[in-house]
């Protein structure tokens, strides 16, 4: 079946610190969209990326949907203790119809 | 908010046993979904509805069925409750245009615990 693979699984960093997680598909997407969850909480939608790379902002969060539409990424700079929670890509294939959830990267920022 | 209710929000059960979730939406948009939450996996759809008695499999469908005889009302009922089926139960709705395009608003969850 289709695959959406989501790295890295973990991340602790020190508040202040830059967090990326990327996603990756063997196939091209139409689309990928990134949610954010937080402890105990559930998925809330970040951002919708559709064009081949498209690049997105948001404050310190930037967003970036790959050329070829197989991989994307999510930047945070500067992290502060309110990022802590884990990041979702969700990728829609042509054709297909569902979103596939990436497994998620967890992140803990250090106070 | 989304207007999303899920119910019931935790629930333990035994194997073999019946069970059925409730979401409930307030603001009659087309399309519902549910979804399961396990560590490592992310979140993985099980059924999905584009319409009242307008239902399709998601990628984990079985052992589940589906029923929305309501535009507000999507249940998920596992006839025989499994080990397996220990999960968080996610509900979505979403506001626009077909199964690609809009964002998912999610429901709280539903715990449930099979022993």
């Amino acid at each position: 079946g289709q695959q959406v693979m989501q790295i890295p699984q973990y991340q602790h960093v020190q508040e202040g610190e830059d967090f990326t997680t990327y996603c990756n598909s063997s196939t091209t997407l139409s689309n990928i969209q990134w949610y954010k969850q937080r402890p105990g909480g559930h998925p809330v939608f970040l951002i919708q990326l559709v064009k081949s790379g498209e690049v997105k902002k948001q404050k310190r969060l930037t967003f970036q949907f790959g050329e070829a539409k197989k991989n994307s990424s999510l930047h945070i700079t500067a992290t502060q203790t309110t990022d802590v929670g884990t990041y979702f890509c969700a990728g829609f294939y042509p054709g297909g119809n569902q979103f596939y959830f990436g497994t998620g990267t967890s992140l803990t920022v250090i106070p | 908010d989304a207007g999303i209710t899920q119910s019931p929000r935790h629930k333990v059960t035994e194997t073999g046993t019946p069970v059925t979730l409730r979401c409930h939406q307030t603001e009659n948009h087309r399309y519902m979904y549910w979804y399961r939450q396990d560590p490592g996996h992310g979140l993985r759809l099980i059924h999905y509805s584009y319409g009242v008695k307008d239902t399709d499999k998601g990628e984990v469908s079985d052992g589940y069925s589906v029923s929305r005889s309501k535009t507000e009302d999507f249940l998920l009922t596992l006839e025989s409750a499994t080990s397996s089926q220990t999960s968080v139960y996610f509900c979505a709705i979403s506001y626009t245009g077909g199964l690609n395009t809009g964002e998912l608003f999610f429901g709280e969850g539903s715990r449930l615990t099979v022993l």
